[in-house]
């Protein structure tokens, strides 16, 4: 069955830090990845998506993911955190049935 | 601007009540999907609709059923909601995939506590 890990539970980070969240999944064949973020009292949304061609790939508010298909991973990135990227990130992963299967989600806390 | 929308941000009952969610989206999407959303559990698949009047079950299906009369509204009904139910509940609309990769757009979600 396909399955998604997420490494951190919970990160706290000063303004201006580098993050990096991992994000490792299993499945065999063609496979779309996403990150998602949720900010505090709002919808989660989509961050940045990954289905084919460079991968590395960008999304919203400066993220960037890379990813890496000998690895099974799809790493999320931010050169340089802000205090308004406090938020919960969700990794998933889906078939072109559409049905997507996410990580446990990371929780990102920006102390400013 | 595309639009999921949840019957109830918050919702209180008590348990052996019958539970309904309603969920609608304004895009035309095929594919819908509820979730049930914990802390350090991420998000679990309850159950899925590719069309009017199929469904599929996700991971975690006891205790739920799902209604797709029309394509535009996803009905999560708990028979007897019991308090291992209390959670938030998120709705969501997607395309069929292909080539694109068929991101989900969700609801703002429905936190339901069962006493």
């Amino acid at each position: 069955a396909q399955s998604v890990s997420q490494h951190n539970h919970h990160v706290i980070l000063s303004e201006a830090a580098s993050l990096e969240l991992g994000c490792n999944y299993s499945y065999g064949g063609t496979v779309n990845l996403f990150w998602y973020v949720q900010y505090p009292g709002q919808h989660l949304q989509l961050l940045l998506k990954y289905f084919s061609g460079d991968p590395l790939v960008k999304g919203i508010k400066g993220f960037e993911a890379e990813f890496i298909k000998s690895k099974f991973s799809f790493n999320l990135r931010k050169p340089s955190v802000q205090w308004s990227d406090t938020a919960e990130y969700f990794c998933a992963a889906n078939t072109n049935a559409g049905k997507s299967t996410f990580g446990d989600g990371t929780t990102l806390t920006v102390k400013p | 601007d595309v639009k999921v929308t949840q019957s109830s941000r918050y919702l209180v009952k008590r348990t052996g009540e019958k539970v309904f969610l309603e969920c609608v989206q304004d895009m035309d999407h095929e594919n819908m999907f509820w979730y049930r959303q914990d802390p350090g559990l991420g998000l679990r698949l309850i159950y899925f609709s590719y069309d009017v009047k199929m469904k599929e079950k996700g991971d975690i299906p006891e205790g739920y059923s799902v209604s797709r009369e029309k394509k535009e509204r996803f009905s999560l009904i708990l028979e007897s909601a019991s308090t291992n139910q209390t959670s938030m509940y998120l709705c969501a609309s997607s395309q069929p995939g292909g080539g694109g990769g068929s991101e989900q757009f969700f609801g703002p979600g429905t936190r339901l506590t069962v006493l």
